[in-house]
């Protein structure tokens, strides 16, 4: 069965740089969701995105931002990187209103 | 707001043994409520969930049942093995509320020991 598919799955980025994730979710899933994990931390939810509009926001600093395009993959900016932004970022979607989601396996951001 | 509490770890057990770790939640609305385990390196994997009151998800030899009187979900398994070693997550979402992402415990780091 197809997966949440995320890219790259790894990612190594210099300070004040920008970085790209993409997420590709799985077919006629209407929501995607993006979480933050840091070292040895809990998920952050920082954003989600209800039939391509963004749907709620969480704890998403404003040098991030994210979109989901017409084919519904969804891409997350982070821009000016910190090294406090090193962490795994998960893509999950889900089709039945919170009662379900999927999880990508993640990309590990490595900010130096 | 909505909010998950878990049992600190790390857990540490012999294989075969009993294994509970305790979940309780706070929520405004009606929440549907999940494990997820992260095996190192790994990704987040859905273990059980449940959707309603006095539901018991299993999988795998977990279970967990959710009670509404005690707003809890401990996991538990009854015997456990080494290959059961990683982060256990208990999280909830609200499905009838207008924010449906899924709040997260802290994890609890468990290890199995042959």
């Amino acid at each position: 069965a197809a997966g949440v598919i995320q890219s790259p799955r790894h990612l190594i980025k210099e300070k004040r740089e920008t970085a790209t994730l993409k997420c590709y979710p799985i077919p006629r899933h209407d929501t995607v969701y993006w979480y933050q994990q840091g070292p040895g931390q809990d998920p952050q939810f920082l954003i989600s995105f209800y039939e391509k509009m963004q749907s709620d926001k969480g704890s998403i600093p404003d040098r991030f931002s994210a979109q989901q395009f017409s084919d519904y993959h969804s891409e997350l900016n982070m821009s000016s990187l910190e090294l406090g932004d090193s962490a795994l970022y998960f893509c999950a979607s889900s089709s039945d209103r919170g009662r379900g989601y999927t999880f990508g396996s993640g990309t590990r951001l490595t900010v130096v | 707001g909505d909010s998950v509490t878990q049992m600190e770890g790390p857990v540490t057990l012999s294989e075969e043994a009993f294994l509970t770790i305790n979940c309780t939640y706070t929520a405004t609305g009606y929440p549907s409520l999940f494990w997820y385990v992260q095996y190192p390196g790994e990704g987040l994997q859905l273990l059980l969930k449940a959707t309603k009151a006095d539901d018991k998800g299993s999988n795998k030899g977990f279970e967990a049942t959710y009670r509404k009187e005690t707003t809890s979900f401990h996991l538990e398994k009854g015997s456990v093995q080494v290959s059961d070693s990683a982060v256990y997550f208990c999280a909830l979402s609200d499905p009838g509320g207008s924010a449906r992402q899924l709040t997260f415990g802290s994890g609890t780091q468990l290890t199995v020991l042959p």
